[in-house]
């Protein structure tokens, strides 16, 4: 089974709005972390931010900010003030555990290709 | 402060060819995670290594192979290509098998 779905393959946004990108996963450990990474044309991952699951607080890292549900196993990403350089595709990624066993691979979704115009 | 480093940049090979690629971690790393992204996919995880040792593998076969050195450095070799390799590979480091992980810039493999 799918542990993270993306399910948005693009989205187009204006430079200066906001934008929504969606991940929901799926996990039956209860300690687990979520993550963003931005992948540029040029390949890399950059990360952008981490929820683990038990805090409290959604994340927020300048721009960006998360908007967790765990009830609901929702992840998404908030990006605040578009800009041009945000153009790239963004990865939701899982890691589960918090230590031991599998717990240090992570595992990406299908990412969201994120096209930002004037 | 160098973050990670991978080579080579691009790979050209010819199926049935074996390859290696290599990773430097970032200063202070001592732990490196190799992932293979297919055209349009999400990276996956094809194994850690630390303390030279392989700790943790993804679903991918033997062909696969990898090594890391005293410096923590690493390579991932891949034996008897086949087209569906050709991927972008992923390097990451981190400060022990839990730390956040750190990406190099990839290597593009094309088999033809």
């Amino acid at each position: 089974a799918q542990k993270i779905t993306q399910t948005q393959p693009g989205m187009f946004v204006q430079e200066k709005e906001a934008v929504t990108l969606d991940c929901t996963y799926d996990t039956s450990d209860p300690s687990y972390g979520l993550f963003w990474y931005k992948q540029p044309s040029s390949g890399e991952m950059i990360f952008l931010i981490y929820q683990g699951s038990y805090d409290q607080q959604n994340a927020t890292e300048g721009r960006y900010s998360l908007n967790f549900q765990k009830a609901r196993k929702s992840a998404n990403l908030v990006i605040s003030a578009s800009q041009l350089g945000d153009s790239a595709m963004y990865f939701c990624a899982m890691r589960e555990g918090l230590g031991g066993g599998t717990a240090s691979k992570l595992t990406f979704g299908t990412g969201t290709r994120l096209q930002v115009t004037l | 402060d160098a973050g990670v480093t991978q080579s080579p940049t691009h790979l050209i090979k010819t199926r049935g060819q074996q390859v290696t690629l290599r990773c430097s971690p970032k200063s202070g790393h001592d732990t490196v995670s190799w992932y293979q992204q297919a055209l349009g996919q999400g990276p996956q995880f094809i194994f850690q290594y630390y303390e030279e040792e392989e700790r943790q593998r993804g679903n991918f076969p033997d062909r696969f192979s990898g090594h890391q050195f005293p410096n923590y450095s690493s390579e991932l070799n891949v034996n008897a290509l086949l087209l569906g390799d050709s991927a972008l590979y992923l390097c990451a480091s981190s400060s022990g098998p839990y730390g956040e992980q750190f990406f190099g810039p990839g290597t593009r493999l094309t088999v033809l």
